[in-house]
């Protein structure tokens, strides 16, 4: 079965510096993974995918993933961070469904200080 | 288009309790699910439908029904509540046709069962 693991339950990073925040997956055949993030007391928001491709996908507000294919991860980043990305990130991977039948991840949150 | 819509935003139960949560989308999608979202977990799973008349369990079925009458609608039944119900619950579409189009959430309902 498809999984994924977010080693860190918080991120914390100054403003204007890059961030990173982590994911590792775990699929039987191709991976398609995604980003999601959840501002409080909202739904999530998607923020970008990665089917197949260039391995460095580029995705909404700025942020873009690189997948790994050795490493099996999907890392998140973003070259200069602002106090207003400051929420909650899910990783994804998509079961092999021909449908959004999504695992996620259990979330990272991400503090930006000023 | 308001995208999808969940009722209510806020509900307090007694063990023992049964009621609805109400999810509605009018982007005319085919899939449509059901999340739970606790500490430390992330989202899992609950239920999920391909189009009307067709629906199936996801990861922590139990205690939950659902059915799907309409393209629209997709509630969410908790048959007899208990504690371990507490919970935010997330209702979430997509389009099945373009299978990697993304999920788009409510903004959930906050469940309190005593």
């Amino acid at each position: 079965a498809q999984s994924v693991a977010q080693p860190e339950d918080q991120v914390n990073v100054a403003e204007g510096n890059p961030l990173t925040v982590k994911c590792t997956y775990s699929v039987s055949g191709n991976p398609y993974l995604f980003w999601y993030v959840q501002y409080p007391n909202r739904g999530l928001q998607f923020l970008l995918k990665y089917i197949t491709g260039d391995n460095l996908v580029k995705g909404s507000y700025g942020f873009e993933a690189e997948f790994n294919k050795s490493q099996t991860s999907f890392h998140l980043k973003k070259p200069s961070a602002l106090v207003s990305d400051s929420a909650l990130y899910f990783c994804a991977v998509r079961e092999n469904t021909g449908f959004q039948k999504l695992v996620f991840g259990t979330g990272t949150r991400l503090l930006v200080s000023p | 288009n308001a995208g999808v819509t969940q009722t209510p935003k806020f509900q307090v139960l007694k063990t023992g309790q049964s009621m609805t949560l109400q999810c509605a989308q009018d982007m005319n999608h085919e899939y449509m699910s059901w999340y739970r979202q606790d500490p430390g977990m992330g989202l899992r799973l609950i239920h999920y439908s391909v189009g009307a008349g067709i629906t199936d369990q996801g990861e922590v079925p139990n205690g939950y029904n659902v059915s799907r009458s309409t393209t629209e609608d997709f509630p969410l039944r908790l048959l007899s509540a208990a504690p371990s119900q507490t919970s935010v619950y997330f209702c979430a579409s997509s389009y099945v046709t373009s299978e990697n189009s993304p999920l788009h959430f409510g903004n959930g309902t906050r469940l309190t069962v005593t």
